[in-house]
């Protein structure tokens, strides 16, 4: 199977909101609601932000927020803050034999 | 607090193979499975299997279900993956995760560098 398709980058100014897309097919993101989004800081482990589309493990600020529809998934953060800047990578169930797939993660940027 | 301790960074010689060990401390460890996450450097994750601490079920990426073995040891707590006939395309920090489900990664460990270099 093939990642799912993240933008490479976005960007956006302090106290903005910015989206991140991933974009699967009806064989993973579009059959099953089990979509995991993760933060990674340069050298640093990836933190679970998002799962199950939409649901914030305990901790996680209100200003993460996820979402679904049809093949693609979304990111957004809004409140924009210097600490945002990181990778963030897209994870999604795929039924078969490679269960998990991916995204090839995007680069957000606090301007 | 939940907390997975990895082994060591390893360097091997192309053809070699590679035990990682991650210890969990903080939970009831057969109450969640363990996945296996590798990033190579520079590049995003790759999910590289799952085992199922409970009664040791394993799911394996298809890319590479030949070369790994994932196991656990319950009276310590311990997870294993073994990957052989490594080459210089496994050179990657290897992670192992928390899972209840194969897809849910809540709380990882600090990574194992895995260095494949003649």
């Amino acid at each position: 199977q093939s990642a799912l398709t993240q933008p490479a980058s976005v960007s956006g100014s302090p106290g903005q909101s910015i989206t991140i897309s991933c974009t699967g097919t009806s064989g993973d993101v579009g059959s099953y609601n089990l979509v995991s989004w993760y933060q990674q800081h340069p050298g640093k482990v990836p933190k679970l932000m998002i799962y199950e589309a939409n649901k914030r493990p305990s901790g996680i600020s209100t200003r993460f927020s996820g979402s679904k529809s049809g093949n693609t998934a979304s990111l957004t953060i809004s409140g924009l803050q210097a600490e945002d800047e990181a990778h963030y990578y897209c994870c999604s169930y795929v039924a078969g034999t490679t269960l998990v797939l991916f995204g090839g993660g995007t680069k957000v940027t606090v301007l | 607090q939940v907390q997975l301790v990895q082994s060591g960074g390893e360097v091997k010689k192309p053809g070699a193979s590679v035990r990682v060990s991650c210890k969990a401390s903080g939970y009831t460890f057969t109450s969640y499975g363990i996945s296996w996450v590798r990033q190579a450097p520079g590049q995003g994750p790759e999910w590289v299997g799952w085992i199922n601490t409970f009664n040791g079920d394993t799911n394996y990426a298809q890319k590479n279900q030949d070369r790994v073995t994932m196991t656990t040891d319950t009276s310590t707590r311990t997870a294993y993956m073994d990957l052989r006939s490594l080459t210089s395309d496994d050179t990657a920090v290897y992670y192992c995760a928390r899972a209840a489900f194969p897809y849910h990664m809540d709380v990882w460990g600090k990574g194992t560098t895995v260095t494949v270099s003649s």
